[in-house]
């Protein structure tokens, strides 16, 4: 248990379906992220948040559109995916301009079919 | 981009130590050296980091070269739970302490 919790944990979608995953932490972490994995790929990082503004964006594509309402959520609203978005989507939080650990999240399975 | 060099796989037996190598020729003065692991499936576990010294915590050690070029993580008595892939991430200031991950080394634990 790492801290930061992620849900659901398994989610299978059609590609016209719209489903939300959701990221919680209560570590008073400041700066949070998403990754995906693809099968036998590293993690690839695709949004970043710090004090709750967007700060990066790598270059992925608008059918995931992320949301961070507060410093303790982060959102990746899901829209008309496609098979080869199904990958482990990992949140990560850490404290901004620190070099102390991130945590992660045990990730969110997508299948899209 | 990852800035590590880290072999693809390696074996070790239950009980021993686990030597895992990894090269940051290009580590600049303000980076870290951090290491995580990710068990099947998982999310990845933080195990430690270091800027210049050596450092040890209840899960592991880290040897930092002097010149900071290199690096080893050593599991002190590996364990069957202890197989993973293990990654090796230099990170810092310049980069806002962002993780970026490359293969890592899968590491299999045989009893």
């Amino acid at each position: 248990e790492t801290g930061v919790t992620q849900t659901p944990r398994h989610l299978v979608m059609g590609m016209t379906n719209k489903k939300s995953l959701k990221c919680e932490q209560h570590l008073g972490h400041n700066a949070m992220y998403w990754y995906k994995q693809s099968a036998k790929k590293p993690l690839e990082l695709m949004f970043v948040y710090s004090l709750e503004e967007r700060v990066e964006n790598n270059s992925v594509p608008s059918r995931f559109s992320p949301e961070c309402p507060n410093s303790s959520h982060l959102f990746l609203h899901l829209h008309t995916l496609q098979p080869e978005d199904s990958a482990l989507y990992l949140c990560a939080s850490r404290i901004q301009g620190s070099s102390t650990e991130a945590f992660f999240g045990q990730g969110t399975r997508l299948t899209v079919v | 981009d990852a800035k590590t060099t880290q072999p693809p796989s390696m074996d070790c037996a239950e009980g021993r130590a686990a030597n895992l190598p990894c090269n940051h020729s290009t580590i600049s003065g303000n980076e870290y050296v951090y290491w995580y692991r990710q068990i099947h499936s998982q999310g990845p576990q933080y195990i430690i980091h270091g800027l210049k010294n050596n450092e040890t915590n209840e899960m592991a050690s880290l040897i930092i070269t002097e010149d900071r070029k290199s690096s080893t993580l050593i599991l002190p008595h590996a364990t069957l739970r202890d197989t993973a892939v293990y990654y090796c991430i230099v990170s810092g200031l310049s980069n806002d302490y962002k993780l970026s991950f490359g293969a890592g080394t899968t590491v299999t634990v045989r009893a």
